[in-house]
């Protein structure tokens, strides 16, 4: 199985600062024909997952441009430019290149 | 408007087994398929299985593989998860999540409200 692994685990932000999580990946995302599959998720207290950002730098309709995601092959960051209060929750990224679909720990953001 | 209602919480007894289902609205269900996921109290997100509910394949995490049955009712619009010989351990929220399918290329895009399985003698 593809290993994901998310640092930091808890991510205290003040609001209007810059937040960075990163996600590795145990093997390349590669597929085939060239589609990486990361995906990066937000799971607000109480709701379930919301995809925000597919195929690495995507972001999914209805999430502010405040989102975004890079990387490559084994290595990803989702970065959220200015933090604001909605954004409390726990991040994950995701592998979807192959089965078993395979997610990082989650990452806590929080307001400090 | 896309939308996966899941069935309502349950309590089961350990030993006993579980059904949830997951009913499709504001798409072409057979277009996509469904994968589940579930999440212990406190815990992460983990992948069980997917259905394509065009043609009924289905993949299953080894975990799981001896204990679920995924199913696709196309007169209806639903997927059904069942999880049988139920432990403690299974205690969890199930979510379902719309998937790659017979003619869409996504990756849990839309998931559904989740549905509590509380295992409890």
């Amino acid at each position: 199985d593809v290993v994901m692994t998310q640092s930091p685990l808890s991510l205290p932000v003040t609001l209007g600062q810059a937040a960075s999580i990163s996600c590795r990946s145990s093997q390349s995302l590669v597929y085939s024909e060239g589609n990486t599959f990361l995906n990066w998720f937000q799971q607000r207290p109480g709701q379930s997952p919301r995809r925000l950002i597919y195929k690495v730098s995507n972001r999914d309709s209805g999430v502010p441009d405040r989102f975004s995601g890079s990387g490559s092959g084994t290595d990803f960051t989702l970065k959220i430019s200015r933090v604001e209060a909605e954004d409390v929750g726990i991040y994950y990224c995701m592998q979807g290149k192959e089965w078993p679909y395979t997610f990082g720990q989650g990452t806590k953001l929080e307001i400090k | 408007h896309v939308q996966l209602v899941q069935s309502g919480a349950e309590v089961k007894e350990p030993g006993a087994s579980m059904r949830v289902s997951c009913k499709a609205y504001g798409y072409t269900f057979r277009d996509f398929g469904i994968s589940w996921v579930r999440q212990a109290p406190g815990q992460g997100l983990e992948w069980m299985g997917y259905i394509n509910t065009d043609n009924g394949n289905t993949k299953y995490a080894l975990k799981f593989q001896d204990r679920v049955t995924l199913t696709t009712d196309t007169s209806t619009d639903t997927v059904y998860m069942e999880l049988r010989s139920l432990t403690s351990d299974d205690t969890a929220l199930y979510y379902c999540a719309r998937d790659w399918g017979a003619k869409a290329k996504v990756i849990a895009d839309q998931w559904g409200q989740g549905t509590l399985v509380t295992i409890s003698s």
